[in-house]
């Protein structure tokens, strides 16, 4: 079955600063990539997906790269801010209507 | 107007109990799901289930079970509740479309267990 490997598992930077998960999955027939944040005590709320058919997408401060020959992806966050603290996790899954396979998170602080 | 929700929000018992979690979704999908998020705050799929199949995460043992009383229901029941059952549980639904096969997931608010 599909395995996901995510790094590093905690980040701290400096606001204002730029931050970078990368995680790597097993399986080459995931299509779908979505990450999602997980605030302290509340649910994981998607920020940013990503399809096999696009290798790079953006929105706003947070963009998603892919790289499907490698079976590698990455999340990028700009100009990060104090609320962007939080645990971020990856996920890979056939679809979006198969259950995901989660990375094992990276709980980002933003110092201020 | 909540999407996914999920009752209790906390739910304390004891070792060998049989507890249930109740989840209901607004948003008309198809596809619901139930989750574990350990202590180590690791999630991991348990069941998913749409109008026409159930699949069953092998390694969650047979004391948990999904119920679907209609589309917009997934409860999780569980027998002979144990320690290492302690854990976060969350729903989630999505949609199948053919035109967009890649839909998002919608997660409840989770449910805190913990087997004293």
């Amino acid at each position: 079955g599909e395995n996901v490997e995510q790094h590093p598992s905690t980040l701290s930077v400096q606001e204002g600063d730029s931050a970078v998960i990368k995680c790597t999955y097993s399986d080459s027939a995931s299509n779908y990539f979505p990450w999602y944040k997980q605030e302290l005590g509340k649910r994981p709320q998607l920020i940013i997906d990503i399809r096999s058919n696009v290798g790079e997408k953006k929105d706003q401060r947070i963009a998603v790269t892919l790289n499907k020959t490698a079976k590698h992806f990455s999340l990028h966050i700009t100009e990060t801010q104090p609320e962007d603290s939080a645990v971020y996790f990856c996920a890979a899954s056939l679809s979006g209507n198969t259950p995901l396979v989660f990375g094992k998170g990276t709980r980002l602080s933003v110092i201020a | 107007d909540t999407a996914v929700s999920q009752t209790p929000k906390y739910l304390v018992t004891q070792m060998g109990n049989d507890k249930s979690i109740k989840c209901e979704q607004n948003l008309g999908h198809d596809t619901m799901y139930w989750y574990k998020q350990d202590s180590k705050k690791f999630l991991k799929i348990m069941f998913s289930y749409n109008n026409k199949e159930l699949i069953i995460n092998e390694t969650v043992p047979n004391r948990f079970s999904p119920k679907s009383p209609d589309k917009a229901h997934l409860n999780l029941h569980i027998n002979s509740l144990e320690l290492g059952d302690s854990a976060v549980y969350f729903c989630a639904s999505s949609q199948a479309s053919g035109s967009s096969p890649y839909n998002e997931q919608f997660f409840g608010p989770g449910t805190r267990l913990t087997v004293l």
